[in-house]
């Protein structure tokens, strides 16, 4: 099984709003990942969590808050946000050596629109 | 690679034939890329992986080239279905053990039948 799970599909939330992004993968990977795709364009790191703990921050706004709470689940927590913020996040796990890198898997993505 | 301006790079092939996409990197420190198939409405889906020890590495009706000596790598697709259809993304991960992946701009695949 290679599925990573995002939840919701879609999301619309106003300036003042706070919410919450879940994703799930139960392959046993302890490396989890945040990226933010705009439209047309390649998705852009936004942080890496390994073994539940935050490993690389990719100078991403405060009103971004991610949260590792067990190996199987990664959280972002959004508040305050633009509508510039407005994209798809995707969540992408792998397997975590320490050593080598190795291929991500990637979650369907969250829809966020911000007005 | 970075990605630019809002335009895609498109590659338009008839059903059947082959086709090649290519992807220039930017890192000479890399030693893992990999190739990502994009649907519309989808997540980025792993079609292949290649370390920097390789020039080639072969998958189900994908091949993937790499030569350092340019900096260049290509997906080649055999036999290539109207499924095959979609935007391909080549990343790179900058530095050995490296877990950040660096996308490149992605080329959209065209397959007409």
């Amino acid at each position: 099984d290679t599925e990573v799970t995002q939840t919701p599909k879609h999301l619309v939330m106003g300036m003042t709003n706070k919410k919450s992004l879940k994703c799930e993968q139960h392959m046993g990977h302890r490396a989890m990942y945040w990226y933010k795709q705009k439209a047309k364009k390649p998705p852009e790191l936004m942080f890496v969590y390994s073994y539940e703990k935050l490993s690389i921050n990719e100078s991403v706004p405060s009103r971004f808050s991610p949260e590792c709470p067990n190996s199987s689940l990664l959280n972002l927590h959004l508040h305050a946000l633009q509508p510039e913020d407005s994209a798809l996040y995707l969540c992408a796990s792998s397997r975590e050596t320490g050593g080598d890198t190795y291929e991500q898997y990637f979650g369907p993505g969250t829809r966020l629109t911000v007005t | 690679g970075e990605s630019v301006g809002l335009h895609l790079p498109t590659l338009s092939v008839q059903e059947g034939d082959n086709s090649i996409i290519n992807c220039a990197y930017s890192n000479s420190a890399s030693d893992y890329f990999i190739w990502y198939k994009q649907e519309s409405g989808k997540g980025p889906q792993f079609i292949i992986d290649i370390r920097s020890n390789m020039d080639k590495r072969q998958g189900q009706r994908v091949t993937v080239l790499l030569n350092k000596t340019v900096k260049h790598l290509s997906l080649q697709i055999a036999a290539t279905q109207p499924g095959d259809s979609a935007v391909y993304f080549c990343a790179e991960n900058k530095g050995a053990g490296r877990r950040a992946l660096t996308f490149g701009s992605g080329t959209r695949l065209q397959v007409q039948p």
